[in-house]
């Protein structure tokens, strides 16, 4: 059975400060998703990662592929107040199985 | 173009009582899922449709929950009766195909709380 772990599960960070979140999953896949979550809203999606060595960029986030390692990171760069939320990363060619999340709190 | 719609958004029923979630996934889109996220964890798949068929209902606790997806568009998911520790978020997605590389759209959810 498909296992998704992220680490850390809860992360504060100051603003303006670096930070990577990391998703290991426990078998093959060519799939891999980065999603945020604010508190009371549904999933948002952020990164959709296709193939192995993908990375992928929206303004502060930076997202990568290694499944060769099983391994997806989610760079923070600079930190700013509204990346508060919780992110999700979640895996899966013809389904998605979800990790149990990170946590984000960025205080100024 | 129009998102997952979801409804009701908020139900609160007594154990043992029954409970429906409706959903009507992105226009064209032949995967449906259904998720159970639970306060402070990540969301569980329960069940997922292709058209109006079931590909996987492997975690779908098939005592007391069912699902259907007549006509392959929307979809119901039942909970009969319902316990306490199935209060939890119930989230559909839909998709173009099954792992499509535009991801998934989620709708924004039914909380029900079981009390």
């Amino acid at each position: 059975e498909l296992k998704v772990e992220q680490n850390p599960l809860f992360l504060s960070m100051q603003e303006g400060k670096n930070y990577t979140i990391y998703c290991n999953y426990s078998t093959t896949s060519d799939r891999l998703y980065w999603y945020r979550q604010d508190p009371g809203k549904s999933l948002e999606s952020l990164f959709v990662l296709l193939s192995n060595g993908a990375v992928k960029q929206e303004g502060r986030l930076m997202a990568s592929l290694d499944t060769k390692a099983r391994l997806s990171t989610l760079h923070i760069t600079a930190a700013v107040h509204d990346l508060s939320a919780t992110y999700f990363c979640a895996v899966g060619n013809n389904d998605m199985r979800f990790g149990a999340g990170t946590r984000l709190t960025v205080k100024p | 173009e129009a998102g997952v719609a979801q409804s009701p958004r908020y139900k609160i029923i007594e154990k043992r009582q029954s409970v429906a979630f409706w959903c009507n996934p992105i226009s064209g889109h032949a995967t449906l899922y259904w998720y159970q996220q639970i306060l402070g964890q990540g969301p569980k798949l329960l069940i997922q449709f292709q058209n109006n068929g079931v590909v996987d209902d492997s975690q779908l606790p098939k005592d007391r929950f069912s699902a259907e997806r007549l006509k392959g568009v929307d979809s119901t998911l039942k909970i009969q009766p319902a316990k306490l520790e199935d209060s939890a978020v119930y989230l559909c997605a839909s998709s173009l195909s099954p792992g499509h590389t535009y991801g998934y759209t989620f709708g924004s959810g039914t909380r029900l709380t079981v009390v």
